[in-house]
C-alpha cells in the first residue's frame, strides 16, 4: 500500500504544461527529499527528478519538481508525445526505514 | 557505464522456491545499497527492500519481511531476491535497483524479471 498519494491521470495537448502531485506526511516527504521516476510502457523505469528539483544528466529541462512542506510537484511543461508514460514519485520514510513510491499517475497527450 | 543485468523470466507453481539474481557491474558493488522493485499487474510500483553488500545491513518493507530474502554475494556482485513457497500473487515483474545513499534515490534500474506463478 502507497504512503504517497498520487491523481491517478493528468492529461495536455502537445505544447501544455502538465502538472502532478505527490502528497505524503511527516515521516516522508516532510523530512526527506523527493524522486520522480519516469516509466514508459515495455521499459524499465527511470529517475527523473532527484533531490526534488535535480534533473539527472539527459533529462530535459522540460522536467521540473518542487517540494513544500509534506507535497511535491512534478511540472512538464512544452508537452511532447514522447512524455506519454506513468510517473512515479518517491521518498524515504523515516517510521518505516524504507522507500515509498507514489500511487502513480498516468500522463497522456491528447 | 554502471549496468544491472537480471535473470531470465520465470515460470514457476505455486508453493516451489525461487532465486532471481541481479549482476551489477561498472562501479564498486560495496559502495551502493542494492534492492528490489515490484510491479504486480495493472499495479504502481512497490518498494521491497535493499541491502548494503558491504555488511550485509538489510531493510524490507512491511509487506515484503517475511515473505521474501534479499541477499547478496559480494565476490561476483550479484544480488538476490528469493522466496521459499510460491503464491500466485508473487505474479509480477520485478526490477533490481541501485539506490544512492544522498537521497535515497534509485539512480540505476534493471531490465525486470517477469515471475509468473500458477499451477
Amino acid at each position: 500500500q502507497s504512503v504517497l498519494t498520487q491523481p491517478p491521470s493528468a492529461s495536455g495537448t502537445p505544447g501544455q504544461r502538465v502538472t502532478i502531485s505527490c502528497s505524503g506526511s511527516s515521516s516522508n516527504i516532510g523530512v526527506n527529499t523527493v524522486n520522480w521516476y519516469q516509466h514508459l510502457p515495455g521499459t524499465a523505469p527511470k529517475l527523473l527528478i532527484y533531490s526534488n528539483n535535480q534533473r539527472p544528466s539527459g533529462v530535459p529541462d522540460r522536467f521540473s519538481g518542487s517540494k513544500s512542506g509534506t507535497s511535491a510537484s512534478l511540472a512538464i511543461s512544452g508537452l511532447q508525445s514522447e512524455d506519454e508514460a506513468d510517473y512515479y514519485c518517491a521518498a524515504w520514510d523515516d517510521s518505516l526505514s524504507g522507500n515509498v513510491f507514489g500511487t502513480g499517475t498516468k500522463v497522456t497527450v491528447l | 557505464e554502471v549496468q544491472l543485468v537480471q535473470s531470465g523470466a520465470e515460470v514457476e507453481k505455486p508453493g516451489e522456491s525461487l532465486k532471481i539474481s541481479c549482476k551489477a557491474s561498472g562501479y564498486s558493488f560495496t559502495d551502493f545499497w542494492i534492492g528490489w522493485v515490484r510491479q504486480m499487474p495493472g499495479k504502481g510500483l512497490e518498494w521491497m527492500g535493499i541491502i548494503y553488500p558491504a555488511d550485509s545491513d538489510t531493510r524490507y518493507s512491511p509487506s515484503s519481511r517475511g515473505q521474501v530474502t534479499i541477499s547478496a554475494d559480494k565476490s561476483i556482485s550479484t544480488a538476490y531476491l528469493q522466496w521459499s513457497s510460491l503464491k500466485a500473487s508473487d505474479t509480477a515483474m520485478y526490477y533490481c535497483v541501485r539506490m544512492y545513499s544522498s537521497g535515497h534515490r534509485h539512480d540505476y534500474w534493471g531490465q525486470g524479471t517477469q515471475v509468473t506463478v500458477s499451477s
